[in-house]
């Protein structure tokens, strides 16, 4: 069964773009969480969608949207950046309704760079 | 306000000892916790977890405690491996349709 998959792995934008990452969960999967990693800041929680819609929003400004395809596939979109969104980008899907019953299954990341 | 806190950024232990991480909350609600350990340039990948109406869970060298009362959960490695050398990320959630809280993360250093 194929993993979770983030695309692209790696990009730079300078402040004021506007970014798009994508995620493919795993096969059957149709809960997908997206979370920002820092250095020292651990991992923090974006949004999560199931089913095409959102069912859980983390503490970060409306530049940060996402949103579902009915393929359980996601994206997410960062707009007029900052250097502070430079960060890595996780993705985790799961089978359950909510993240937080079982385990999350995380893609490799999307690393951005703002300059 | 941090509700899952890993106070110690990093830890080093010689191979074949015994490696403690520690981890607090503070949201007493929590109800299921979870470990997940994470090498560079990989995502996180989950270890073990454990349910609020235990104490002890174990899974081969890998043995997580709860401590209600104190708020507290820890993970025991026995042995240690270097190839255990790694990112590990306390993870708590709170209630049915809570997300997974997760903390900063240690740094474990397992030495030859």
């Amino acid at each position: 069964k194929a993993g979770v998959t983030q695309t692209p792995r790696y990009l730079i934008k300078t402040r004021g773009q506007q970014v798009t990452l994508s995620c493919s969960p795993i096969s059957g999967h149709r809960s997908v969480s997206w979370y920002q990693q820092t250095p020292g800041q651990g991992l923090q929680f974006l949004f999560e969608y199931f089913s095409e819609t959102q069912r859980n929003k983390g503490n970060f400004p409306g530049r940060f949207s996402g949103r579902q395809f009915s393929n359980s596939r996601s994206e997410m979109n960062v707009s007029t950046l900052e250097l502070g969104d430079s960060a890595l980008y996780l993705c985790a899907s799961h089978e359950s309704l909510v993240s937080g019953a079982g385990e999350l299954f995380f893609g490799e990341g999307s690393r951005l760079t703002v300059l | 306000d941090q509700q899952v806190k890993q106070n110690s950024p990093s830890l080093s232990v010689q191979e074949g000892r015994i490696s403690i991480l520690n981890c607090d909350y503070t949201n007493s609600m929590f109800d299921y916790f979870l470990w997940y350990k994470k090498y560079p340039a990989e995502g996180p990948t989950f270890l073990i977890s454990i349910s609020s109406i235990k104490d002890k869970n174990e899974d081969g060298r890998f043995t997580v405690f709860l401590n209600k009362s104190a708020k507290h959960l820890s993970l025991h490695i026995v042995p240690s491996q270097p190839g255990d050398s790694a990112v590990y990320f306390c993870a708590a959630r709170g209630g049915s349709q809570g997300n997974l809280i997760f903390g900063k993360g240690t740094k474990l250093s397992v030495k030859p």
